[in-house]
Parts: structure tokens; sequence; C-alpha cells
């Protein structure tokens, strides 16, 4: 276990149906981050939030919005998903947000179809 | 854009070969490169991390060199196990928000 927990593990949601992905760490640590991970593509950073404020939005698709309301506590909440956007997504975090860059602790994602 | 590249994608092995695992990244003014297990539905555990001031990182039977100039990394594990069989990722930290640029992975597989 590494310290982040995800939920739910597996999901299956209608193009019209709205819902969140709930990511918890129990490290302490103060950044928190949202990948994509594809099949056959390479994990995609979404968004980096440091101490509750979002510092990247990687170029993300607005049916897609994050929520950070404590250090602790990371959401993605879902609406009008495409069946393009089925995936693992998963949750990270570190200390801080450091330039020299700091270890990243993932936890074990959320399988997504969309259909 | 930095663009991490992992050749081959997939890798098959007998047990107790010593390996090696190659990442090459394009811009070489990165902060760190990482290296990450991933098992079959699981998340990423990270196994090395290795600062662009230093050129290598060793960790009970693994060890991981950088030559940042030729943009160039290697993960190298000895004796290898079956236990050992994942997906190795790479990644390099470009930014000062401690962005991650990933390769695809190589899949390895280790046989009794």
């Amino acid at each position: 276990e590494t310290g982040v927990t995800q939920t739910p593990r597996h999901l299956v949601m209608g193009m019209t149906n709205k819902k969140s992905l709930k990511c918890e760490q129990h490290l302490g640590h103060n950044a928190m981050y949202w990948y994509k991970q594809s099949a056959k593509k390479p994990l995609e950073l979404m968004f980096v939030y440091n101490f509750k404020e979002q510092t990247e939005n990687n170029s993300v698709p607005s049916r897609f919005s994050p929520e950070c309301p404590n250090s602790s506590h990371l959401f993605l909440h879902l609406h009008t998903l495409q069946p393009e956007d089925s995936a693992l997504y998963l949750c990270a975090s570190s200390q801080a947000l450091h330039p020299d860059g700091e270890t990243q602790y993932f936890g074990p994602g959320t399988r997504l179809l969309v259909l | 854009k930095q663009e991490v590249t992992q050749i081959p994608a997939a890798l098959s092995v007998p047990e107790g070969e010593n390996l090696v695992l190659n990442c090459s990244f394009t811009d070489s003014a990165i902060y760190n490169l990482q290296w990450f297990r991933q098992d079959p539905g699981k998340g990423l555990t990270s196994l090395l991390l290795i600062q662009s001031s230093q050129r290598e990182q060793t960790s009970g039977r693994l060890n991981a060199s950088l030559d940042k100039s030729s943009g160039r990394s290697t993960l190298y594990i000895a004796a290898s196990q079956p236990g050992d069989s994942a997906t190795y990722l790479c990644a390099v930290s470009t930014g000062a928000n401690s962005k991650l640029t990933f390769g695809k992975g190589i899949t390895l597989s280790v046989r009794p």
C-alpha cells in the first residue's frame, strides 16, 4: 500500500451521467495529481494541486472538473464524457512541488468505462 | 516538447538473467528521472529517482543510470525473478511543477 487510496476502483457510466472519482492520501503530503492512462499511450498528467491551489491544467476538456477541498483529498468530477475518455485514472501525491522534483506516490487507479 | 521513448515495448527473459531496460528522452533539461513499476490493474510504485546532478542510483537488485547529455537512462535488474514481471515506466521531470513526462513502458515477463 502506498498510502494513496482511490474510489471507486471500477466505474461504468453513460455519456449523460455525472459521477465523481475520489482520491485520499494519508501521507501528509501537500501536492496532488490526476493522471490519465489510456491503452497504448503514455501516462498523461491532467491536473496538479499544491496546498489546495491548482497549479497545472494540462489542456484538459471542461467535462473533467477537479476539486481539492484540502491537502488530503482530491476529486475529479465527470460529466457528459465520451467513449474515448475510457481509461485508468490515477491519483498521486508528493510532499510538495519542488524544483528538483519529488517522488510521487500513486493510488491504484479507477478503471473508467464510458458507454 | 519533451518526449520519452522506451524500446522494446515488451521483453521476455528466463529467470536468473541480468537485464537492461532502456529509456531515452529528447530534452536534456530535466530536473530528475524516475523509474516506476506497474503491476496489472494497479497503480505505479516508485523504484528509483535520479536527480539531474547524479549519475546512478541503486536499490537492492536494481541499478538505474542517467546520462543527461545523451538523453538516456538504463534500469539494470540483476538475477531476474518471476516476481519482477511487470511494466516498467520511465518518467522525466521537466518543470518546477514536478511535471512528469512518461514513456509508454516496457512489459517484462520473467519465465520460471
